[in-house]
């Protein structure tokens, strides 16, 4: 498996409260992205980044926001969590002419 | 913009049986196309790239432009192809875009 990993598994927090996802790679792979996974709706993409410090919004990113300070991190912060963000997300890492290659999910639950 | 679509979200098949999940696309550039699988608690992995085209697993996909389609075949569906298939586009900057998935349940 690349070298990929998210943290933390699964967390389960209140409305209202921020939560940040973090996603690690050791691949030195330049492009990094955060999914959401929901039943009928497949894979949308939340943010991804292009470089460090460079971000672009994905269709679904109303109520996200991501970072990028460093090459192997790219966090994604919920401001103030809503239970419609209730879902497993997914961190993705490529590079110019590679497959993407996926985290494990982190399974959020907000009540 | 980049739009991938997959009108099936469930696929029941016999083993044995052929099996196509269909993928359309809109982009107006030139696309790179692929097909993601996900097996129960496993995470996404590649399955085809259309820049390679070969066979996985015995399926297959053809890239058609003129239809925008890249719909992925298995002439002969197994039981361990149950799985969530994902199509996906990558347009320029990298950014990646799935499809809904298709659920694929085999039958014995």
């Amino acid at each position: 498996d690349a070298g990929i990993t998210q943290s933390p598994r699964h967390k389960v927090t209140e409305t209202g409260t921020p939560v940040t996802l973090r996603c690690h790679q050791t691949e030195n792979h330049r492009y990094m992205y955060w999914y959401r996974q929901d039943p009928g709706h497949g894979l949308r993409l939340i943010h991804y980044s292009y470089g460090v410090k460079d971000t672009d919004k994905g269709e679904v990113s109303d109520g996200y926001s991501v970072s990028r300070s460093k090459t192997e991190d790219f966090l994604l912060t919920l401001e103030s969590a809503t239970s419609s963000q209730t879902s497993v997300y997914f961190c993705a890492i490529s590079g110019v002419n590679t497959e993407a290659f996926f985290g494990q999910g982190t399974r959020l639950t907000v009540v | 913009a980049q739009r991938v679509t997959q009108p099936e979200k469930l696929l029941s098949v016999f083993k044995g049986a052929p099996v196509e999940l269909k993928c359309n696309y809109s982009y107006s550039g030139s696309p790179e196309l692929f097909w993601y699988v996900q097996y129960s608690r496993q995470r996404l992995q590649l399955l085809l790239r259309h820049i390679s085209r070969e066979s996985i697993k015995g399926f297959t996909a053809d890239l058609n432009k003129g239809e925008t389609s890249f719909h992925l075949k298995k002439p002969f569906a197994q039981e361990e192809d149950s799985a969530m298939y994902y199509c996906a586009l990558r347009a320029a900057g990298n950014k990646l875009t799935f499809g809904g998935g298709t659920r694929v349940l085999v039958k014995p």
